[in-house]
């Protein structure tokens, strides 16, 4: 069964660096794009970032553009979110989801991992 | 990327029918058959019940159906049930090559 296991998460002080990783298995992972999707505390879901299958494309929210970059590596059938210069609203629990291929949509998540920036 | 607008919160009682508003602009929810809504029970993985607007992923309940008019997409769960209980997102793909997420509702089920 597909199954999406995100790790890496943890508390970091503003202005640092983290990085997640989101392994994949159950599926062929290089047929598929993939997401990150974060919910703040007592908010609601916020795309973050985007890449296709072969990591030609990738796409970004606004809020995170510039600090956060998206990638993958199909040999170990995980992708990655390197996030820079951390601020205060990037505390959220951070969800990778599978791709529905030619959908526009995520069929499938993780449990998510939980990022706290704070001094 | 301003986030797609949605009731706050909803409820109704066990076997009545509610329906989840979710509007947007012509570049998002108008533009684009590329609706999608999830169920996220707290703590738990969201959970994709409709995409492309009004298409069901396997194992879903037929209970769920989603339409659009225009700029405004909706959700409608039939026959409540109590474990439909959770909070509802939908969310477009948009003109920017960027999804957008609504600000999620809560359905009480009373």
């Amino acid at each position: 069964q597909v199954q999406l296991v995100e790790s890496g998460g943890g508390v970091v002080q503003p202005g640092r660096s983290l990085r997640l990783s989101c392994t994949a298995s159950g599926f062929t992972f290089n047929s598929h794009a993939m997401h990150w999707v974060r919910q703040a505390p007592g908010k609601g879901l916020e795309w973050v970032t985007f890449i296709s299958h072969d990591a030609k494309y990738t796409f970004y929210a606004d809020s995170v553009k510039g600090r956060f970059t998206i990638s993958r590596d199909n040999s170990k059938n995980t992708i990655y979110l390197q996030m820079n210069r951390l601020r205060d609203d990037d505390t959220a629990v951070y969800y990778c989801a599978r791709d529905l291929t030619d959908r526009y949509s995520c069929d499938y998540w993780g449990q998510g991992t939980r990022v706290t920036v704070s001094s | 990327q301003s986030a797609l607008t949605q009731p706050a919160s909803v409820s109704g009682s066990p076997g009545q029918s509610i329906t989840i508003s979710c509007t947007g602009t012509s570049s998002d929810v108008g533009g684009y058959n590329y609706v999608s809504w999830y169920q996220h029970h707290p703590d738990k993985a969201p959970k994709l019940i409709i995409y492309e607007v009004t298409n069901r992923p396997s194992g879903v309940s037929n209970r769920f159906s989603g339409s659009k008019s225009g700029n405004t997409a909706s959700l409608t769960i039939s026959g409540l049930q109590a474990e439909d209980e959770a909070d509802y997102y939908c969310n477009s793909y948009t003109s920017s090559t960027t999804w957008v997420f609504g600000g999620g509702t809560k359905l009480t089920v009373l």
